[in-house]
């Protein structure tokens, strides 16, 4: 039973389009994460809900917009894709926003690109 | 500045021999320090974590790491590599306080030659 899956695995799309990501936890976490992975594996956190409150929101373009409609999914959003947005997005979970001396779980990740 | 430094973003090491991951941190306090793995095309997993119970942490699949908090360094070891420890390996660090962000380091690539 996978703890933190998401859908779709890949995903290819034509510049200016509108896509969505989705991710779900059946961990009872109550903090969710998506993370970009960029093509030389670099790792950068984005958004970060904590029981469905946001409670980090990095310099992304407003072109992303993260909505968590309970503590077990979070969702990514993206209007208006560009070239630059191919990469591949992890959701990640941990216990709780605080507790630092726990793990995250990370899901297989999305690999979007953008054509 | 708080940061995570890899040094090293690939290490080529034979079947057989040891593995030495590099991971050095910069804080004002002692941080929480975890290692992951990323298996091509998979998502991360731990390997182990530091959280100031023992300095020598000991993870999955042989590996271990020990924090140095005079070198402020965490770095990953195995004393013989396998063919299956081919990976992209990466150090993380909290930095304590409401950081509630797990910053990475940038990755350092393990190929290991038969």
């Amino acid at each position: 039973d996978t703890a933190v899956s998401q859908t779709p695995k890949y995903l290819v799309t034509q510049m200016g389009n509108d896509k969505s990501i989705k991710c779900e936890q059946n961990l009872g976490h109550d903090t969710m994460y998506w993370y970009k992975q960029d093509s030389k594996k670099f790792l950068k956190i984005m958004f970060s809900y904590n029981n469905k409150e946001l409670i980090i929101n990095e310099t992304v373009p407003n072109r992303f917009s993260p909505k968590s409609p309970d503590k077990a999914h979070l969702n990514l959003h993206i209007n208006s894709l560009e070239l630059g947005d191919s990469a591949v997005y992890f959701c990640a979970s941990t216990v709780g926003a605080g507790r630092t001396d726990t793990e995250a779980f990370f899901g297989q990740g999305t690999r979007l690109t953008v054509v | 500045a708080q940061s995570v430094t890899q040094l090293g973003s690939h290490v080529s090491v034979s079947e057989g021999a040891l593995v030495l991951l590099r991971c050095n941190y910069s804080s004002s306090v002692p941080p929480y320090l975890f290692w992951y793995v990323q298996y091509p095309n998979q998502g991360l997993q731990l390997l182990l974590k530091y959280t100031s119970a023992a300095t020598l942490v000991k993870g999955i699949n042989g590996f271990e790491a020990e924090f140095k908090k005079s070198e402020t360094s965490f770095h990953l070891t195995k004393p013989s590599a396998h063919m299956s420890d081919a990976a992209e390996y990466f150090c993380a660090v909290y930095f304590g306080g409401s950081n509630y962000k797990l910053t990475f380091g940038k990755g350092t690539l393990l190929t290991v030659n038969p």
